[in-house]
């Protein structure tokens, strides 16, 4: 069956400009979180959205950094004004209900230059 | 806050036992993962272990929990060339909703 998808995903762009990345979950989880990894520093939480619940954003590095996710199934990660430090690979999970597996998407690699 | 620890490299031969560590500070942490990321891939769950749990064993797969020691492995037995990957230990308290602490990974390496 089909998995979490992630798009684009490779996305070069430049320095102070914002980009979107697109995260399509499993038919009917309720979870949905974003994770970045960075060389080096493993996966690092961003935010996460459970449902109908407001989204734990205690993840979030920067006011840059936002997500929404309509309807309760796609969700968008933008990041505004990049920084070279925000290159990284955003992963994208869902999760159904119960505490088990957390389903990963193939991630975003972002390159800011 | 929650920290997870792992080594960062392991190089085994093939055939042989791979056994990967990680230790974790949250006395909270309810649910135990091992997940497996090859090369340009997202993330595998390989296998989970609840805290009440000392071992889990799955085909070629043994996880052991120290929970006194707040110590967790993953053996690889017969270890293969597709086993090169890197392995993340993760860990979540509560119901296990709340998101993964993971660890930086473990690149493991198997040498043919």
């Amino acid at each position: 069956g089909a998995g979490v998808s992630q798009s684009p995903s490779n996305k070069v762009t430049e320095k102070g400009k914002d980009v979107e990345l697109r995260c399509d979950p499993i038919s009917g989880h309720t979870a949905l979180y974003w994770y970045r990894q960075s060389l080096g520093q493993g996966l690092e939480f961003l935010i996460y959205f459970q449902g109908n619940s407001a989204p734990d954003k205690s993840g979030l590095p920067s006011d840059r950094f936002s997500a929404e996710r309509t309807g309760g199934s796609v969700s968008t990660l933008t990041i505004q004004r990049t920084q070279q430090e925000d290159s990284a690979v955003y992963l994208c999970a869902s999760r159904a209900g119960g505490p088990y597996e957390q389903y990963f998407g193939p991630g975003t690699r972002l390159t800011v230059t | 806050g929650e920290d997870v620890e792992q080594s960062l490299f392991l190089s085994v031969r093939e055939g042989d036992s791979s056994v990967i560590n990680c230790t974790y500070t949250d006395s909270s942490s309810t649910y135990l993962y091992w997940y497996k990321q090859e090369p340009g891939a997202g993330l595998q769950l390989l296998t989970y272990i609840f805290s009440n749990m000392d071992m889990k064993q799955d085909q070629r797969l043994t996880v052991l929990l120290n929970k006194k020691d707040k110590h967790l492995s993953l053996r690889i037995a017969d270890t293969q060339t597709g086993d090169s990957a890197i392995y993340f230990c993760a860990e979540s308290n509560d119901s296990g909703n709340t998101p993964l602490v993971f660890g930086k990974g473990t690149r493991l390496s198997v040498i043919a």
